[in-house]
């Protein structure tokens, strides 16, 4: 079965760092475009990062520019995004998601995993 | 990045009501959206690719129209299972962004 499967959710205090994980089953990531997006409870869809397949193309959203690093590891079949200097307004549920073959949609989601930021 | 929106927020219907969503990109996409249905504490899920290519499995009663910057997705016959949040994603340039949603209730 295709599927992602997040980890690496919880709290955090602002300022500190958290590292999501991304396992994906029944495909190989590195073939893919994957992003991170994340949805602020009662709000819409915000892309956060992507990464392409060829792993040259990386993309940030300004808010996160600088604090937030994707990456693959191509040997565990995994996607990572290492969060630093998290913010309150980082607060959110993160999907692990993948761009289909065509580049024209985004089919397999995650489930999420919630981060919240907060003293 | 290109700047989706998406009309109307939020729309009360009832069961066997036509609804209409309607999504505008910042500049054209040709025919590079997609569709998502998100119900709460869910994943979305994709319904329509290519502004008018239903998923498998997806009812036939979704259906998707456009191209260049204006798109509308459209509901006939509206069914309990279809309350929900629906969102618009432009797929013609990196990153890929979303429209803000348009969530659909029950009148």
């Amino acid at each position: 079965e295709v599927q992602l499967v997040e980890s690496g959710g919880g709290l955090a205090q602002p300022g500190g760092s958290l590292r999501l994980s991304c396992a994906a089953s029944g495909f190989t990531l590195s073939s893919y475009w994957m992003y991170w997006v994340r949805q602020t409870p009662g709000k819409g869809l915000v892309w956060v990062s992507c990464i392409k397949n060829d792993d040259r193309g990386t993309r940030y959203a300004d808010s996160v520019r600088g604090r937030f690093t994707i990456s693959r590891d191509n040997a565990k079949n995994t996607l990572s995004l290492q969060m630093d200097s998290l913010r309150a307004d980082d607060t959110a549920v993160y999907y692990c998601v993948r761009v289909t073959a065509g580049r024209d949609a985004f089919d397999i989601w995650g489930q999420g995993t919630m981060v919240t930021v907060s003293s | 990045d290109i700047q989706m929106t998406q009309s109307p927020s939020s729309v009360s219907a009832s069961v066997g009501d036509r609804v209409t969503v309607t999504c505008r990109a910042s500049q054209g996409i040709s025919n590079w959206l997609a569709w998502y249905q998100q119900k709460p504490g869910k994943a979305p899920k994709l319904l329509i690719c290519r502004a008018s290519i239903l998923q498998s499995g997806v009812p036939s009663r979704f259906s998707g129209s456009g191209s260049g910057t204006d798109f509308t997705l459209t509901i006939t016959s509206l069914q309990p299972e279809d309350f929900a949040t629906y969102y618009c994603q432009q797929a013609n340039s990196f990153p890929f962004t979303f429209g803000p949603g348009t969530k659909v209730d029950i009148k």
